[in-house]
């Protein structure tokens, strides 16, 4: 039950570029979408969110966009710098349930 | 800031023991997670757990495991016959409010089954 897709595993990027990393889900009824980042042994943080309404949400360096029709959404992070480096998980919602894509790996040469 | 905690960091048990995952959800939350991942693998949700009583809960939720809320501050995991399989970090999570709203993770325990 692959309702959130992550289909690349990992990403390399130069510092200074942007990185663009990508999600699909399946399910409709997701109304809320989320980007996590983790480091090893560590909990998923918090990233940045976007409501079903919206189609995009910026915070810094960090823009989620988001593509209902394609159900798609793209985390963009511009610049990348190299703590930028971790795991980044795209997660979807709906009521109470928390759904996680398989994750893409980000690392930013320096 | 206010953070969930997970105890122990690290737990270590024999293949058949029980053993009991803790959290402490931020104080004010009121929906409670349970995730793990195995190595190298995805996040996958177990069960989420609202006004005393689950209310969703996945396959891999079967009846080795159960959830507790014993004193209104403290959320477990048991998992009462431990397979080696079971070996994972388990990530406690908690959320304000039902729905538009992110959840806040612990740091994880790693169960390690020998």
């Amino acid at each position: 039950d692959q309702q959130v897709k992550q289909n690349s595993p990992s990403l390399s990027v130069q510092e200074g570029r942007i990185s663009i990393l990508n999600c699909d889900y399946t399910n409709s009824m997701f109304d809320y979408f989320l980007w996590y980042k983790k480091y090893p042994a560590e909990g998923p943080t918090f990233l940045i969110s976007i409501s079903s309404i919206k189609d995009k949400n910026e915070d810094g360096r960090f823009t989620v966009f988001l593509n209902k029709s394609a159900k798609h959404l793209s985390l963009h992070i511009v610049p990348s710098q190299p703590g930028d480096s971790a795991v980044y998980f795209c997660a979807a919602s709906v009521g109470n349930k928390l759904v996680f894509g398989a994750g893409t790996i980000l690392r930013v040469k320096s | 800031e206010p953070e969930v905690t997970q105890t122990p960091s690290h737990q270590v048990t024999q293949m058949g023991q029980e053993v009991i995952l803790r959290c402490v959800p931020i104080s004010n939350h009121l929906y409670f997670y349970w995730y793990r991942q195995i190595l190298g693998q995805k996040v996958e949700f177990l069960v989420s757990f609202y006004n005393n009583e689950i209310s969703e809960k996945s396959e891999i939720f079967d009846d080795q495991f159960s959830v507790e809320r014993p004193d209104g501050s403290n959320f477990t995991l048991k998992i009462r016959s431990t397979k080696l399989e079971d070996s994972a970090m388990y990530f406690c999570a908690s959320r304000g409010y039902r729905g538009r709203t992110e959840a806040f993770f612990g740091q994880g325990t790693r169960l390690t089954v020998v």
